[in-house]
């Protein structure tokens, strides 16, 4: 298997846009999905396969991917966007799931 | 719409098991992977396995291999994870989700290892 790799934490001035992350040698061939979570509520899908928004996930959420490298972009940051994010694939062959270690995004 | 309902909080010992429930509701059971997914107080998401319920097929994380089991009831349109051998490293928050975007999550249950 390998592995999934995100900064720890990003930080973006209200209204700015701003990027996540994640590298792994299996993006190169597999879509990514993202994921935020609050505190003590479940994650919640807001990117999923080539650049998808979920009913409900507002369009300032967008996906891309070059490479091994995948990245949620923000358009506008809202102070509720202040959460963990994950990013997630399946590995090569396809038959398991990888987890980013997460970022956690501030709102400043 | 898609529900998926997990069952209340749990209190282990260690080398005791545990067994908890995700039961759907809002769409066809057999039709979506089921994934189960853990988060340790603090922690990051991990995965530990995948069911389809249509057939019974089941995938497991390495780390978990020989200590989870998943299963599936197709009558009630639940699913099952099954951790044995628990120790204090177990304690986390255990999820159910649908399909391999895990659109939809469960609420979680906390399962706590403890002497």
């Amino acid at each position: 298997s390998s592995e999934l790799t995100q900064d720890p934490a990003v930080s973006v001035a209200l209204g700015q846009t701003v990027r996540i992350t994640c590298q792994g040698d299996n993006l190169v061939t597999s879509y990514v999905s993202w994921y935020h979570q609050k505190p003590g509520q479940a994650p919640i899908l807001v990117i999923y396969g080539k650049n998808i928004r979920p009913s409900g996930i507002p369009d300032r959420f967008s996906g891309s991917s070059s490479g091994n490298t995948a990245s949620l972009t923000i358009t506008g940051a809202q102070a509720e966007d202040e959460a963990d994010y994950y990013c997630n694939s399946r590995d090569r062959s396809g038959n398991l799931l990888l987890f980013g270690g997460g970022t956690k995004l501030t709102v400043l | 719409q898609v529900r998926l309902v997990q069952s209340g909080a749990e209190v282990k010992k260690p080398g005791a098991s545990v067994k908890v429930s995700c039961k759907a509701s809002g769409y066809t059971f057999t039709t979506y992977y089921i994934h189960w997914v853990r988060q340790a107080p603090g922690q990051g998401l991990e995965w530990m396995g995948t069911i389809h319920p249509s057939g019974d097929s089941t995938t497991y994380a390495q780390n978990f291999q020989g200590r989870v089991t998943l299963t599936r009831d197709t009558s009630t349109s639940t699913a099952y994870m099954e951790l044995s051998s628990l120790r204090s490293g177990d304690t986390a928050i255990y999820y159910c989700a649908r399909d391999w975007e895990l659109g939809h999550w469960g609420q979680g249950t906390l399962v706590t290892v403890s002497s």
